[in-house]
Order: C-alpha cells, then sequence, then structure tokens
C-alpha cells in the first residue's frame, strides 16, 4: 500500500534562518506531488505541485522554493524565513488519474 | 481558473441533529469534487468524492454528498451527527484534465452535547 512520510512534525525556526521540510512517498511511481501551506482561518493553500522529476510548478509568489530530485521525494525550502511562513505544511500526492489527494501528517511551522 | 467556496467558516450544531456543510465551485471544464475531513494538527482524510455517474455520493463515517451542475455546488449532508464529528471539513476541486487541486477555506464543524 502507499504512504507518504513528511518530516518534522513540529520545527520552530528564528527569522532569517534557512527551511527544509521533506517529503516521500512509497507504493507508488510518478506521482504528482503537492504542497500546502494551512494558516489559520484560510484554509489550504496550493503553494507548489509536480508532475515529475525537477518539474516544479508555483502557485502563489512567495519566500519558498520546492524542488523533486527523485520520483518520490519532494522538499520544501527557504533561505531566510518570515514571520509571516509560519503555519502548517502539508504534503500531498495523487496520481496521475486525476483522483483524490493523500495527505501526510504535516509540519507545523513557527517562526520566531 | 479553478475556485471553490465554503460558504460557512463555523457551523455548531447540536449532536443528532442533521447538518449540511456548502461548498460551491466555479470552473470552466468538467471536475472532480472530494470532501476531507481534518482532526488537530494531522492532516487531511477523505470522507468522499464525486467523479462521474451518480451525483450522490456516499462516504465514510455516515456522510453523503450531492453533485448539482446547475448550481456548481456539492454540499455535505449527515442526517445525524456525533461528538466525533467536530473538526475541520474541506471541499476540494479538481479540473479532469488538470494537475492542480484546490481547496475552499474549510468549515468548522463543532458538535454540541
Amino acid at each position: 500500500s502507499q504512504t507518504i512520510h513528511q518530516w518534522p512534525a513540529t520545527l520552530v525556526q528564528p527569522v532569517g534562518s534557512p527551511l527544509s521540510l521533506e517529503c516521500t512517498v512509497e507504493g507508488t511511481s510518478n506521482p504528482n506531488l503537492y504542497w500546502y501551506r494551512q494558516a489559520a482561518g484560510r484554509g489550504l493553500q496550493l503553494l507548489f505541485y509536480s508532475v515529475g522529476i525537477g518539474q516544479i510548478s508555483s502557485e502563489v509568489p512567495q519566500n519558498l522554493s520546492a524542488s523533486r530530485p527523485q520520483d518520490r521525494q519532494f522538499i520544501l525550502s527557504s533561505k531566510k524565513l518570515l514571520l509571516s511562513d509560519s503555519g502548517f505544511y502539508l504534503c500531498a500526492w495523487r496520481t496521475r488519474m486525476n483522483t483524490e489527494a493523500f495527505f501526510g501528517q504535516g509540519t507545523r511551522l513557527t517562526v520566531v | 481558473a479553478q475556485s471553490v467556496t465554503q460558504l460557512d467558516s463555523q457551523v455548531p450544531v447540536f449532536e443528532e441533529a442533521p447538518v449540511e456543510l456548502r461548498c460551491n465551485y466555479s470552473s470552466s471544464v468538467s471536475v472532480y469534487l472530494f470532501w476531507y475531513v481534518q482532526y488537530p494538527n494531522q492532516g487531511l482524510q477523505l470522507l468522499l468524492k464525486y467523479l462521474s455517474g451518480s451525483t450522490l455520493v456516499k462516504g465514510i463515517n455516515g456522510f453523503e454528498a450531492e453533485f448539482n451542475k446547475s448550481q456548481t455546488s456539492f454540499h455535505l449532508r449527515k442526517p445525524s451527527v456525533h461528538i466525533s464529528d467536530t473538526a475541520e471539513y474541506f471541499c476540494a476541486v479538481s479540473e479532469n484534465t488538470g494537475n492542480q487541486f484546490y481547496f475552499g477555506t474549510g468549515t468548522s464543524l463543532t458538535v454540541i452535547p
């Protein structure tokens, strides 16, 4: 069966520090991969999605970037965190048949 | 472009009463529609989905939703809620030819004993 791993579960980082959140999927090949951010009262905002290795689509201009170095690995990064980057970050995958998305357990990021 | 609107940010309801959570979408092409539930500090769990066929879709935990193409709606219903249904509920849409997967702003359902 397919599983998705996302870590760390919680993270406290100072303003100006770098960020790297990792997501890996097991049990499937060539998934579409997604990064979302959830801020209080704002629902889930699609940040990036990827349909293949090295292919990244950005939905919202921001202080973040994403990379997909391997088929089942998706990384969310920042060179210098801002206070506004705080939130709950969720990784998700779907098959190429455009069905439902499956989510990781999320990372709670607090920038201080 | 797609968009999803959840009209109610918070819905309080008494235990064993019925509930409806509203969702409307906009899209110029055919879509797939989904409802997810999120418990505190957790990821999202799929409740149900509409891909094609019957417009009335049944999901887990006694939830159901009806796709109404003319009203571009996909409202979620449950005839009798339990305390354990207290959670955040998200409607999502995906165009059947695209890769994006968009969510509404969520509805916080609180079941009152």
